[in-house]
């Protein structure tokens, strides 16, 4: 058990909703970095959190949001749901200088 | 970032070693190579990474060729929990990876 939690596991939403998916990294972790995997695809990269601040972005619009609160947890936030959005949202918690990124068990998002 | 190359799928004996291979022919000098692996309707699981030395953890074992352009990731003695899919990345840092699509491992009983 790597010690992510997220919430929540399932979530249906439709087209033009906005979602927001919650992480709590594993305990002492101080970055969170959040990917998308679709249907038989490995996970992209989203976006990662330190020190509350987006450090790296991947090649996702700006519809897709995040924040770190101070406790180190990170929401994830999708605006203008489309179809296309509906995947596994994962979340990762590592140390900033670590190598290592610990996974939670996702939140599957259903877009209808 | 450098690509991958990984086959798409692999069999492999329960009790016998299960050996992974990741051609990295692009990969620079300063790009470690990382491995992962995702069961089914789980989130990806960090294994094992390293730079130029060949590593071992409690998990695996992983080999880089002298010229870093492939990788090889070693199960000493594969379970059928280990029956996953196996991501080989590389990257400079720890923030930004690339999965692609993996190998899919069968650990046949």
């Amino acid at each position: 058990d790597a010690g992510v939690t997220q919430s929540p596991t399932h979530l249906i939403k439709t087209r033009g909703q906005q979602v927001t998916l919650r992480c709590s990294p594993k305990s002492g972790h101080d970055t969170v970095s959040w990917y998308q995997q679709a249907l038989g695809q490995g996970p992209q990269f989203i976006f990662q959190y330190y020190e509350e601040e987006e450090r790296q972005r991947g090649n996702f619009p700006d519809r897709f949001s995040g924040h770190q609160f101070p406790n180190y947890s990170s929401e994830l936030n999708v605006n203008a749901l489309l179809l296309g959005d509906s995947a596994l949202y994962l979340c990762a918690s590592s140390l900033v200088h670590s190598r290592a990124q610990y996974f939670g068990p996702g939140t599957r998002l259903t877009v209808l | 970032d450098a690509k991958t190359t990984q086959p798409t799928s692999m069999d492999c004996a329960e009790g016998r070693a299960a050996n992974l291979p990741c051609n990295h022919s692009t990969i620079s000098g300063n790009e470690y190579v990382y491995w992962y692996r995702q069961i089914h309707s789980q989130g990806p699981q960090y294994i094992i990474h390293g730079l130029k030395n060949n590593e071992t953890n409690e998990m695996a074992s992983l080999i880089i060729t002298e010229d870093r352009k492939s990788s090889t990731l070693i199960l000493p003695h594969a379970t059928l929990r280990d029956t996953a899919v196996y991501y080989c990345i590389v990257e400079t840092g720890a923030n930004n990876l690339f999965f692609g699509t993996g190998t899919r491992l069968t650990v046949i009983p």
